[in-house]
């Protein structure tokens, strides 16, 4: 199996603009996850899908972030417009639902916003 | 709600030398307990879980956890690091059924010849 797959693995961009994360789970699994991870605030759970229906944003930061998930195989994480703050490793993980919790962890991506 | 504690942000052993990540969790109904590992510039990695079952769960790489509902504690243990052990540790909680995790800050291990 691929694991989970994120791209892009880096990005840079400047303040003010649009960025888009993906993330493609693993085949079967219909959880999925967004974190994000910073030194100062650590690991952070921003939302989570189960069957393609977000279940819990409560920790999306503001209404500058927001995440889609069309099908089971595809999800997004957008930030607009991007904040200097906002730079951080952003990782997507996906798990069975039920009866198995363990997650898997794609590579992340590592933002930078100047 | 759930929460975990770890203690020791960084820890240091020599190689050969025991291994031990403190852990401890609060949870208001019978958890699901994990251990991730994360190497330099990767994704984390499930080491190990625990599930209700046996309380001593072994995981990969020689790592092991034992669950202390008395103590609320889920510490993980090697006998012996090995330098490839370093690496930055997470302890995490899930309230059973549900898929939410709640991780700890992590600790990260540093080993030393």
């Amino acid at each position: 199996d691929a694991g989970v797959i994120q791209s892009p693995r880096h990005e840079v961009t400047e303040m003010g603009q649009e960025v888009t994360l993906r993330c493609k789970p693993i085949s079967g699994h219909n959880s999925l996850f967004w974190y994000r991870q910073t030194m100062m605030r650590g690991l952070e759970l921003l939302i989570y899908f189960n069957n393609n229906v977000p279940i819990d944003d409560s920790g999306m930061p503001e209404d500058r972030f927001s995440a889609k998930m069309p099908n089971a195989s595809f999800s997004t994480l957008k930030i607009q417009p991007s904040e200097p703050r906002d730079s951080a490793v952003y990782f997507c993980a996906s798990s069975l639902r039920r009866g198995q919790e363990t997650q898997y962890f794609g590579p992340g991506t590592r933002l930078l916003v100047l | 709600a759930q929460s975990v504690t770890q203690l020791g942000s960084h820890v240091s052993v020599s190689e050969g030398a025991l291994v031990l990540l403190r852990c401890n969790y609060s949870s208001s109904v019978p958890p699901y307990l994990f251990w991730y590992v994360q190497y330099p510039n990767q994704g984390l990695q499930l080491l190990l879980k625990y599930t209700s079952a046996a309380t001593l769960v072994k995981g990969i790489n020689g790592f092991e956890a034992e669950f202390k509902k008395s103590e609320t504690s889920f510490h993980l243990t090697k006998p012996s690091a090995h330098m490839s052990d370093a690496a930055e540790y997470f302890c995490a909680v899930s309230p059973g059924t549900a898929s939410k995790l709640t991780f700890g800050t992590g600790t990260r291990l540093q080993v030393t010849l």
